[in-house]
């Protein structure tokens, strides 16, 4: 199967800092990624998709201004939490593939 | 749009006991189903998964679910569960096709008790 990496795994920064967070398909072409948010106890959100050389598509209620999502060639796309706050501190997650997924190890936001 | 809901939050169990999660889900078209596991500290594993064929699906650890259309539903089962199944489990649907988002449910948190 696929072999999906974030990095950073974890990160911890200060409130109102800008944080990148990166997913890369080591194997597999993906012209579509999608961002997940796992808050403690709860379930995975879907954030957005993103779209190879188009713009992301955000499901209802997730700020695009705030969540960048860049998804530059087919097998980078990045999230950048721009002016983090520590309500965003999460787990942060993302997922290729087709009718299988591949889901990426995970990132972890500490928003101090 | 797709939803999926699971009826148990928090299921506690001997072990040897027989498990059954519950899982239905709202779409009116064609779905795959999905059940996940995470353990505690660790990512989302898969457990198994239905696209076409046979209803009853048998995954790995001894799991297996069983897909009923006119239900809308997708129960996972385990005949005798183990400490080591002391997990999150998450019942999952998407489009089928390629490239479909995946909307999870909320989760049913197992506690197996030597």
């Amino acid at each position: 199967g696929a072999v999906v990496s974030q990095h950073p795994s974890w990160v911890i920064c200060k409130s109102g800092t800008s944080v990148k967070i990166e997913c890369r398909s080591l194997d597999f072409q993906a012209t579509t990624m999608f961002w997940y948010r796992q808050f403690p106890k709860q379930s995975l959100m879907l954030m957005a998709t993103s779209n190879e050389g188009s713009k992301a598509t955000y499901e209802q209620g997730v700020e695009k201004d705030k969540f960048l999502i860049n998804h530059a060639s087919l097998t980078l796309s990045t999230l950048t939490v721009t002016s983090a706050h520590p309500e965003d501190s999460s787990f942060y997650i993302c997922m290729l593939g087709g009718e299988t997924q591949y889901f990426g190890p995970g990132t972890r936001l500490l928003v101090l | 749009a797709q939803s999926v809901s699971q009826h148990n939050h928090h299921v506690i169990l001997s072990e040897a006991a027989s498990l059954e999660l519950g899982c239905n889900y709202s779409y009116g078209g064609t779905v795959n189903l999905f059940w996940y596991v995470q353990y505690p500290g660790q990512h989302l594993q898969l457990l198994l998964k239905y696209f076409s064929g046979d209803p009853l699906v048998k995954g790995i650890k001894g799991f297996e679910a069983e897909f009923i259309k006119s239900k809308f539903s997708f129960n996972l089962r385990k005949p005798s569960v183990q400490w080591s199944d002391t997990a999150e489990y998450f019942c999952a649907v998407s489009n089928s096709g390629g490239y479909q988002k995946v909307t999870f449910g909320t989760g049913t948190k197992l506690q197996v008790i030597p």
